[in-house]
């Protein structure tokens, strides 16, 4: 059973609107989640995390929201930027033997110029 | 530069045939991770090893078997490959209980099974 579920396997923003990638979970022992971007032919990059104790967390242009009661994050991107153009992935943490992340199966975001 | 460092980077094999993917990581981790991508599957945790001379299964173990040769290096073995394992490998380190948990991945292996 999937515990960390990405619903839109792609998104097509366009430039300098907002983006907005969404994930849900099942795991209630998740303590911590993150974000991972990945471009072609390269592995995945970390991008930004929140701790679960926390309802907002903001790097820059990336903005991380967790709803803990409806056990959802999102990840907003503002101005979205052509080199944006990837896929995300979301990742919780379990705390388990060696901070065993699992992840979702991943967004393609598509900004269109 | 600091990193993981996978080897190599693509390899096509035969069925049965027998190899090594090889993985380095120069930033002082702990832990380390074998993950397999698949279209549409997203990223699944193959082995881990939270420390050195410890390994332990993940989510996809089968067909598979690990060594953590010391704490720079933790290798995958397919020792009789099959189509199913045709994938793209990532290997991961990361700085183990230390917020924000993030894994720094290499980049990757592409593997093709006939």
């Amino acid at each position: 059973d999937q515990q960390v579920k990405q619903n839109s396997p792609s998104l097509s923003v366009q430039e300098g609107r907002i983006s907005i990638l969404n994930c849900d979970y099942t795991n209630s022992m998740f303590d911590y989640f993150l974000w991972y971007k990945k471009y072609p032919a390269e592995g995945p990059t970390f991008l930004i995390s929140i701790s679960s104790i926390k309802d907002k967390n903001e790097d820059g242009r990336f903005t991380v929201f967790l709803n803990k009661s409806a056990k959802h994050l999102s990840l907003h991107i503002v101005p979205s930027q052509p080199g944006d153009s990837a896929v995300y992935f979301c990742a919780a943490r379990t705390g388990g033997g060696a901070d065993g992340l699992t992840f979702g199966k991943g967004t393609h975001l598509i900004i269109q110029p | 530069n600091a990193g993981v460092t996978q080897t190599p980077k693509f390899q096509v094999l035969k069925t049965g045939q027998s190899m090594t993917l090889q993985c380095a990581q120069d930033m002082n981790h702990n832990s380390m991770y074998w993950y397999r991508q698949d279209p549409g599957m997203g990223l699944r945790l193959i082995y881990y090893s939270a420390s050195e001379g410890t390994t332990d299964k993940g989510e996809v173990p089968n067909g598979y078997n690990v060594s953590r040769l010391n704490k720079r290096e933790f290798s995958l073995r397919l020792e009789s490959a099959a189509p199913s394992q045709t994938s793209v490998y990532f290997c991961a380190s990361s700085e183990r209980g230390r917020p924000p948990y993030g894994y720094t991945f290499g980049s990757g292996t592409r593997l093709t099974v006939v």
